[in-house]
């Protein structure tokens, strides 16, 4: 059974740092492309960022040069390492599973998110 | 960025019926178009994949169409589980992009 179990999140003060976790189990992580998506309070889902199996990543305009995508293939482990935080990145942040190792594959699995609240 | 426009943002229905949302992409994806279903305080679930391809495991009431710029997800014989929140993702280039929502609710 596929597993997306994220962590990490909490509160955290404008032009802070946090680092989010998604723990994966139940298929071969290391050859599979994940994500982030994240959805503020109210609104709508926002994909944020992805890494293929073989590392490539991509980012969205709203937080690229601020957030890194990166993998553990050895600890079955997703990251996301948020600086230079601002309070319209407070949201729940989901982890998400690519169908392939590649881009432009579907989503097949979510985690059930953790939430990140920025706030002084 | 490729922008995706849900209609209708909210409907009412009864147990029972049938209904369609539609989802317009602001440029050609060819079928590279996902439907997630959300509950309150929930985590989407991936409904259709490639804009018509039922994921595992979900059942055939839900169904897709389309290609190109326009899309449809309709659900028939809706039942209380069905009420929710509806979304439309393409994936066909990067930055993704997600519509705004359907609000599905009980009449």
């Amino acid at each position: 059974e596929v597993q997306l179990l994220e962590s990490g999140g909490g509160l955290v003060q404008p032009g802070g740092s946090l680092r989010l976790s998604c723990a994966a189990s139940g298929f071969t992580f290391s050859t599979y492309a994940m994500s982030w998506v994240r959805q503020a309070p109210g609104r709508g889902l926002e994909w944020v960022s992805a890494i293929a199996s073989g590392s490539s990543t991509y980012y969205s305009d709203s937080v690229k040069g601020r957030f890194t995508i990166s993998r553990d293939n050895s600890k079955n482990t997703l990251y996301l390492q948020m600086n230079s935080v601002r309070v319209e990145d407070t949201a729940i942040y989901y982890c998400a599973k690519s169908a392939s190792g590649g881009s432009y594959y579907h989503f097949d699995y979510w985690g059930q998110g953790t939430p990140v609240t920025v706030s002084s | 960025d490729i922008q995706m426009t849900q209609s209708p943002s909210s409907l009412s229905a009864s147990v029972g019926d049938r209904v369609t949302i539609t989802c317009r992409a602001s440029q050609g994806i060819s079928n590279y178009l996902a439907w997630f279903q959300q509950k309150p305080g929930t985590a989407p679930k991936s409904l259709i994949y490639a804009a018509s391809s039922l994921q595992s495991g979900v059942p055939s009431k839900f169904s897709g169409t389309g290609s190109g710029t326009d899309f449809t997800l309709t659900i028939s014989n809706l039942q209380p589980e069905d009420f929710a929140t509806y979304y439309c993702q393409q994936y066909n280039r990067y930055p993704y992009t997600f519509g705004q929502g359907t609000k599905l609710e009980i009449k």
